[in-house]
């Protein structure tokens, strides 16, 4: 158990309404990430942080933002959600550079769009 | 482009009956290939990193194997138990990239 806590863990909203995920960890890793997955595509990298307020785009980061104002936790916030974003939303965390280590999951957070 | 497909999609075994998952790869510059085992509801929970051909781990019932093209996770003797999707992730540079995953049933 790496610690990894997300919220919501279910969320039905409708399209052009803002929405935040929150990614909370509590071992003080340093990199943080956000993934997409959906059936047919396997997990995809949305956006993912190195530090406090250092964050890095990507493979699929269009209609997607993210903070990070404290190590433990990384927020992806969805402007204007859109149909194409229903999908399960994972974070994860890795104990040092990107793919070098490991990543461990939360239990992530399941996202209908309306 | 890199890219990672895995193989079988699916894959059903009676409980003893031990195959092989394959995950294939085409990366520049590979720093590591990853095995994950997902239950349905679930986050991928991590198995084995692989960093180098010819390496090779082993869990219980499984062992992951690598060549320069691609991985196996080899299943012993599979028990019920280990029914899930299994994916595979090759790290390359700064990319991270998944398979689509093959979903494993075990049959009592």
């Amino acid at each position: 158990d790496a610690g990894i806590t997300q919220s919501p863990r279910h969320k039905v909203t409708e399209t052009g309404t803002p929405v935040t995920l929150r990614c909370h960890q509590t071992e003080n890793h340093r990199y943080m990430y956000w993934y997409r997955q959906d059936p047919g595509h396997g997990l995809r990298l949305i956006h993912y942080s190195y530090g406090v307020k250092d964050t890095d785009k990507g493979e699929v980061s269009d209609g997607y933002s993210v903070s990070r104002s404290k190590t433990e936790d990384f927020l992806l916030t969805l402007e204007s959600a859109t149909s194409s974003q229903t999908s399960v939303y994972f974070c994860a965390i890795s104990k040092d550079s990107l793919g070098t280590y490991e990543q461990y999951f939360g239990p992530g957070t399941r996202l209908t769009v309306t | 482009e890199d890219q990672v497909t895995q193989s079988p999609e699916a894959l059903r075994l009676q409980e003893g009956e031990s195959s092989s998952l394959n995950c294939s790869y085409t990366v520049s510059g590979l720093r590591g290939l990853f095995w994950y085992r997902q239950d349905p509801g679930k986050g991928p929970e991590f198995l084995f990193t692989l960093y180098s051909a010819g390496e090779e781990k082993e869990k219980e019932r499984l062992k992951a194997t690598l060549t320069k093209k691609e991985s196996f996770l080899h299943i012993t003797a599979p028990k019920p138990e280990d029914s899930a999707t299994y994916l595979c992730a090759v790290q390359a540079n700064n990319d991270m990239r998944f398979g689509a995953g093959t979903r494993l049933t075990v049959k009592p």
